[in-house]
């Protein structure tokens, strides 16, 4: 079984142009997580979807960010108009059921975007 | 809202020593614990978790960690380091959601890395 698959590993965008990290769940892993990690800091809870579904945005930037997961292909992070503080380790997370009491979340090895 | 914090930013034992990381959480109900490590290059990997019962869980590669209540604090503990566990650690705490769910949204510390000395 392939773990939760991300790519691009590194990302090199100008600012103003467009990001898209993608990430491929766990086989029969419906509920996707991202996260995004700074230099220094612990991860940080971005959304939680499920397949067609946002189920928690709250911490999402309210502009240039968005999410999907469609119910074919692997979800996709999207950043408009990148930033020098978009720089930053972004991961994925799958689990197959909702519960954290139940499952267990496996994490992609990140993509690494960098910002000119 | 919860909180995580991870004193120390980077600890060297050496091997063969004992470690305790440490880790305290601000919540206010009963949290959801755990500890992840993550490799240069790699994702996390789930060491343990601790959700209810016996305080004292034990995990992979040998780590047990230590729930109490009274201090706040989810401290990670090995008897006797190897070269292989160098790594940055992370603690994480998971809230209960409505309905009594919960959902992996984790809030983390910001991490501890660890060096081994041979």
């Amino acid at each position: 079984n392939a773990g939760v698959m991300q790519n691009p590993r590194h990302l090199v965008r100008r600012r103003g142009q467009e990001a898209r990290l993608r990430c491929s769940p766990m086989k029969g892993h419906s509920h996707v997580y991202w996260y995004r990690q700074l230099p220094e800091e612990g991860l940080k809870f971005m959304v939680y979807l499920q397949k067609e579904n946002i189920i928690d945005e709250s911490g999402m930037p309210k502009e240039r960010f968005s999410a999907e997961f469609p119910k074919e292909g692997p979800s996709i992070l999207r950043i408009q108009q990148v930033v020098r503080g978009d720089s930053a380790a972004y991961f994925c997370a799958s689990s197959h059921g909702p519960r954290i009491t139940n499952e267990k979340l496996f994490f992609g090895s990140g993509t690494q975007l960098s910002v000119l | 809202a919860q909180s995580v914090t991870q004193p120390d930013i980077h600890i060297t034992v050496s091997e063969g020593a004992s470690l305790e990381l440490r880790c305290n959480y601000s919540y206010g109900a009963t949290p959801y614990l755990f500890w992840y490590v993550q490799s240069p290059g790699q994702g996390l990997q789930l060491l343990l978790k601790y959700f209810s019962g016996d305080t004292l869980v034990q995990g992979i590669k040998g780590f047990e960690a230590e729930f109490k209540r009274s201090q706040s604090s989810f401290n990670l503990r090995k008897p006797s380091v190897h070269w292989s566990d160098a790594a940055e650690y992370f603690c994480a705490v998971g809230a209960q959601g409505a309905g009594g769910t919960s959902y992996g949204k984790l809030t983390f510390g910001q991490g501890t890395i660890l060096t081994v000395h041979p």
